[in-house]
């Protein structure tokens, strides 16, 4: 089945530093992929995403290009800020009947230091 | 335009008692999606509802758990004789007909099973 591998956490950045958080998926067909953040005692908030292969999401700094030759998407951001910390998890989407389920890697929590 | 609503947002239970988790989809979404996450994991799809209809509830255990999203009211998840296993954020995401690959999450039910 369809399935998406997260690089381990937990991971630690000084404020300004460069992040990448990897992200490669298995799957059938071309699904749409996303990057949600969770927010310590929050739910899950879409980030960005990107619905065929050499697209580009990006919001808030961050950007992740669909990689269909590398079956990734890495998400990256300039320059991290404090407020950026929190838990990162990438995702497809599995057709079921007409919609679409999400499949989650295992997350990715980011701590920014001041 | 209110968010996708989620009660009670914590839930302690006793072993062999019931949780009723319930779920109100954004306005004008149709289609509903549970999703459980246990301790530092990822999330995993449980179940995806219309209205009077479950579509797919390919991720819910056989036993003790059910979900309904009646024509009117709110989406219940429904575990029954909870055991401490069942110990989870459950969220709840609700997407609008016609953009199912668009999921908008609530901030989730934290159950604890004591």
């Amino acid at each position: 089945g369809n399935s998406v591998t997260q690089m381990e956490g937990p991971v630690t950045l000084s404020e300004e530093a460069f992040l990448t958080i990897n992200c490669t998926y298995t799957a059938t067909g071309y699904p749409s992929l996303f990057w949600y953040v969770q927010y310590p005692g929050e739910g899950l908030q879409l980030l960005l995403k990107a619905t065929k292969a050499d697209d580009k999401g990006s919001n808030k700094g961050f950007e992740a290009t669909y990689r269909k030759e590398t079956t990734s998407f890495h998400l990256e951001k300039g320059s991290v800020q404090v407020s950026d910390s929190a838990v990162y998890f990438c995702a497809l989407s599995d057709k079921i009947q007409g919609a679409q389920k999400l499949v989650f890697g295992q997350g990715t929590r980011l701590t920014i230091n001041p | 335009n209110a968010g996708v609503m989620q009660n009670p947002r914590h839930l302690v239970r006793r072993r062999g008692q019931e949780a009723r988790l319930r779920c109100s989809p954004m306005k004008g979404h149709s289609h509903v999606y549970w999703y459980r996450q246990l301790p530092e994991e990822g999330l995993k799809f449980m179940v995806y509802l219309q209205k009077e209809n479950i579509i797919d509830e390919s991720g819910m255990p056989k036993e003790r758990f059910s979900a309904e999203f009646p024509k009117e009211g709110p989406s219940i998840l429904r575990i029954q004789q909870v055991v401490r296993g069942d110990s989870a954020a459950y969220f709840c995401a609700s997407s609008p007909i016609g953009a199912s690959h668009e999921q908008y999450f609530g901030p989730g039910t934290r159950l604890t099973v004591t």
